[in-house]
């Protein structure tokens, strides 16, 4: 079946360590997002690309950045870890190219991430 | 930019019962309007969604309103059932195949 895939799904590392998280679909879709999900604040859109040439800010961009690698490959990196980015993070896709557009959002596994 | 405040955070109701969770959101251009499932330790998955020109959805047991002079959309659940505990997720989108941004959650309880 057609998949997100996400990678490491847990991850412990500690303050001021670069991390990066990856994220791969066989989906065939254009869009790829990564949020989020703390306790209570639901999701939050870090960063989105319509297309390998197309990235921008979501909601809480400070302290990420990403890379459009390729149409299937999305990845988020966290340059110096600090504490409060201790979340689950989620990498989505979505499709489009029927005249309603589907707007479903196809999520990963998630990555967990602690950062001490 | 968008903003979708969803409530309540938490629901717990019995077995048969009906459970209703509400949205708000900001921007008048939002036209779209999905709701997320996430099971514990499982990917939200879409359940249900609408679009600014339907004013009410139905799926089975499930089923959305949208006002949109109010700025608000509801979710519906007839008949709850044990599998249907789980955090539910709202969301609104001025574009159909664009950025979501979504409300902070509802963990909702079905006690048998």
């Amino acid at each position: 079946d057609a998949d997100v895939t996400q990678t490491p799904r847990n991850r412990i590392t500690k303050t001021g360590k670069r991390i990066m998280l990856e994220c791969s679909q066989t989906k065939g879709h254009d869009r790829m997002y990564w949020y989020r999900q703390d306790p209570g604040l639901g999701l939050r859109l870090i960063y989105y690309s319509f297309d390998v040439k197309d990235i921008n800010k979501g909601e809480i961009s400070d302290g990420y950045s990403v890379s459009r690698q390729a149409q299937a490959k999305f990845s988020l990196s966290l340059e110096s870890a600090i504490p409060n980015q201790t979340a689950l993070y989620f990498c989505a896709t979505s499709g489009t190219g029927t005249p309603l557009g589907t707007g479903e959002l196809f999520f990963g596994e998630g990555s967990r991430l602690t950062v001490l | 930019g968008e903003n979708v405040e969803q409530h309540p955070s938490t629901l717990s109701v019995q077995e048969g019962d009906s459970a209703v969770i509400k949205c708000t959101y900001s921007d008048s251009a939002s036209n779209y309007f999905p709701w997320y499932k996430q099971e514990l330790g499982k990917r939200p998955q879409l359940i249900i969604d609408i679009r600014s020109n339907v004013g009410e959805k139905k799926d089975q047991r499930i089923a959305v309103t949208l006002n949109k002079t109010a700025k608000h959309f509801s979710l519906h659940i007839t008949e709850t059932q044990p599998e249907d505990s789980a955090v539910y997720f709202c969301a609104a989108s001025i574009d159909q195949g664009g950025k979501l941004i979504f409300g902070q959650g509802t963990e909702l309880s079905v006690k048998p």
